[in-house]
């Protein structure tokens, strides 16, 4: 069956480092996703992400992060200069649609200290 | 703004006991309802949704109806299963528009054999 693939599957940064987490979403998607989960919050969506642009991003998504599609399989989320607010658990999911149902990641545990 | 609210966990039961899991919302305009499951060390995963009011959605067993009078999409399974261990997310979505799904924050379940 095919899946989400997210890597790594545990980061610990220290403040003020770049980090880049990357998903591999299933292969014949075409909307990319990601959310985050801060530790005892609520799963928060961040972006998403349609023919090599951003089409929706919530507020916590500012100038620190970037989404990427490099090549033909995988999709990045890049932290410029992480905080200490910055760790979490982060989710990437795709889906063939805006209304098609989103397929997740086991996502990547970010620590920052 | 769209807000989701869910019992708090942990919840503990025994094998073949009766589940409820508590979800309400608050939205404007006429949400879709979601239920995931994240089983440990996996990723989110679609159980069931509802599109529109006293829609059911039905999957393994779970089941939940989307009550638009009492803005409620509770989780409802019959006899649980030590499988069935897992945290559960209640999530809306914009209508057609999956892209910014908006979640509550979890109940952890365990099922004792």
């Amino acid at each position: 069956e095919p899946e989400v693939t997210q890597t790594p599957s545990h980061q610990v940064t220290q403040m003020g480092q770049e980090v880049i987490l990357r998903c591999v979403p299933i292969s014949n998607h075409l909307y990319f996703y990601w959310y985050r989960q801060i530790l005892g919050q609520k799963v928060e969506f961040l972006v998403s992400f349609y023919n090599n642009e951003i089409s929706e991003k919530s507020e916590i998504f500012d100038d620190q992060f970037s989404v990427e599609r490099p090549d033909g399989s995988n999709f990045t989320l890049k932290i410029r200069s992480t905080k200490l607010e910055d760790s979490a658990m982060y989710f990437c999911a795709s889906s063939t649609g805006p209304a098609g149902e989103l397929f997740f990641g086991e996502g990547s545990r970010l620590t920052v200290l | 703004g769209d807000s989701v609210t869910q019992m708090e966990g942990p919840v503990t039961l025994s094998e073949e006991a009766f589940l409820t899991i508590n979800c309400t919302y608050t939205a404007t305009g006429y949400p879709s309802l979601f239920w995931y499951v994240q089983y440990p060390g996996e990723g989110l995963q679609l159980l069931l949704k509802a599109t529109k009011a006293d829609d059911k959605g039905s999957n393994k067993g779970f089941e939940a109806t989307y009550r638009k009078e009492t803005t409620s999409f509770h989780l409802e399974k019959g006899s649980v299963q030590v499988s069935d261990s897992a945290v559960y997310f209640c999530a809306l979505g914009d209508a057609g528009n999956n892209r910014k799904l908006i979640w509550g924050l979890g109940t952890s379940l365990a099922v004792n054999p």
